[in-house]
Parts: structure tokens; C-alpha cells; sequence
């Protein structure tokens, strides 16, 4: 079955460049989450949309921004990057804003 | 906004004992409750889950009981084996002007000893 697609798995940047994350979601789920892990801690949410449009923030800081495109993937930007941004960033996606959330693999995003 | 307690934060136990991680939280509009396991550098991946209508869920040697009174939900595992060794989080899903987002606890570090 298909899964939560993210890319790129892995990524390195310096301290303020810029890193754009990808999720596309199973096929028919209408609504994706963001959520970002540092090591040893919990998923913080930071994000959501439903039908391409947001639906709630969490703990997103200002220099990051996302949206979801017509064919319901979406795209996590992340500017003037942080030594602190360094963490696990999830995508997950729901049929719906009530159903299972389906995790993907994550995308690693080291800052140096 | 929706908070999540879970105790404890590391739990060990013998190959074949039960183990029972609890969670707590503060919305009472919350209507859904997933266990995730997550294995180190890996996806946070749904064991069990539970909604408010409903007091107890099993699947095979993992159980979920919510008491909505007391807006608490506990993970049991029985048997437990090596395998089981992972964190796991469990998380609410809040209502209100929050509809589908999960708040996940703190998360428990489970080691099961051979």
C-alpha cells in the first residue's frame, strides 16, 4: 500500500540558508500535518491542511512557511536556519481532519 | 491549548511481564487517543488507538482503556517481548478550534530484558 512520501530523507545546510521539505501524502488523504522532533523529545506539531487550505498552527516559527498544492502535496520552507532547527521532521496525512494519521519517514535536517 | 502527560518517562521490565504506561490530559473536548511506537531515527507508528466512545480496546497482547471522567488512558502490553523494546508516545487528538491536531506526551522509553 502506499505510503506518506518524504523528500529528501537527509538534508545539510549551513546556519541561515534556506531548506524546503517535501510531503505528498497516501493517495485520496486531504489533509497533512507537519511536525518537527528534536532528539529525545515528543512530535511538536507546527502545522496542518485541509482541502490546500491551513487549517491550525502550532509552534511554527515565523521564518518557516508551508502551504499544500492542488494535487495535496505540500512543501515545508524553512529560512535563516538555526542551529536549533536541527531535528526529525515528520509529514503525516489523514483522510480527513478525525482519521488515522499515517506517518512519513521523516526528513533529517542537520544545521551546521 | 491540549496538554499530554505520560508517566513514567523510562520503564524496564523482564521478557514475558505486562507493562502499563499511563497518559493524562487536560482537554475534555479531546475525542481520539493513539499509542504510537517509535524505534530510534524511525516513524512514530500507530499500535492502538481509542475514541471517547468507547472504554476499552484490545488487540492481541496490547490493550487501551480511557476514562474520559478523569481524562486519563493507559497502554497495557502483555508478554512483553525483546521486540517491545522502542518509545512509545501517546497523543490526543484536540476539539475545538483545534480540530485534528495531536498533542503527543513525553514519551516512555520501554526496555524489555531477555
Amino acid at each position: 500500500a502506499a505510503g506518506v512520501i518524504q523528500s529528501p530523507r537527509h538534508l545539510i545546510k549551513e546556519k541561515r540558508e534556506t531548506a524546503t521539505l517535501k510531503c505528498y501524502p497516501i493517495p485520496r488523504h486531504d489533509t497533512v500535518y507537519w511536525y518537527q522532533q528534536g532528539p529525545g523529545q515528543d512530535p511538536q506539531f507546527l502545522i496542518s491542511f485541509y482541502e490546500k487550505m491551513q487549517s491550525d498552527k502550532g509552534s511554527i516559527p515565523d521564518r518557516f512557511s508551508a502551504q499544500q498544492f492542488s494535487d495535496y502535496h505540500s512543501e515545508l520552507n524553512m529560512s535563516s536556519l538555526e542551529l536549533g532547527d536541527s531535528a526529525l521532521y515528520f509529514c503525516a496525512s489523514s483522510l480527513g481532519e478525525t482519521g488515522e494519521l499515517f506517518f512519513g519517514e521523516g526528513s533529517r535536517l542537520t544545521v551546521l | 491549548g491540549e496538554n499530554v502527560e505520560q508517566h513514567p518517562s523510562t520503564l524496564s521490565v523482564q521478557e514475558g511481564d505486562s507493562a502499563v504506561i499511563k497518559c493524562t490530559y487536560s482537554d475534555s473536548a479531546s475525542n481520539y487517543f493513539p499509542w504510537y511506537k517509535q524505534e530510534l531515527g524511525k516513524r512514530p507508528q500507530l499500535i492502538i488507538d481509542i475514541r471517547s466512545n468507547v472504554g476499552e480496546k484490545k488487540d492481541q497482547r496490547i490493550a487501551v482503556t480511557l476514562n474520559k471522567t478523569a481524562k486519563h488512558f493507559s497502554l497495557h502490553i502483555t508478554e512483553t517481548q525483546p521486540e517491545d523494546s522502542a518509545v512509545y508516545f501517546c497523543a490526543a487528538m484536540a476539539g475545538g478550534t483545534s480540530y485534528g491536531k495531536l498533542t503527543f506526551g513525553q514519551g516512555t522509553i520501554l526496555t524489555v530484558h531477555p
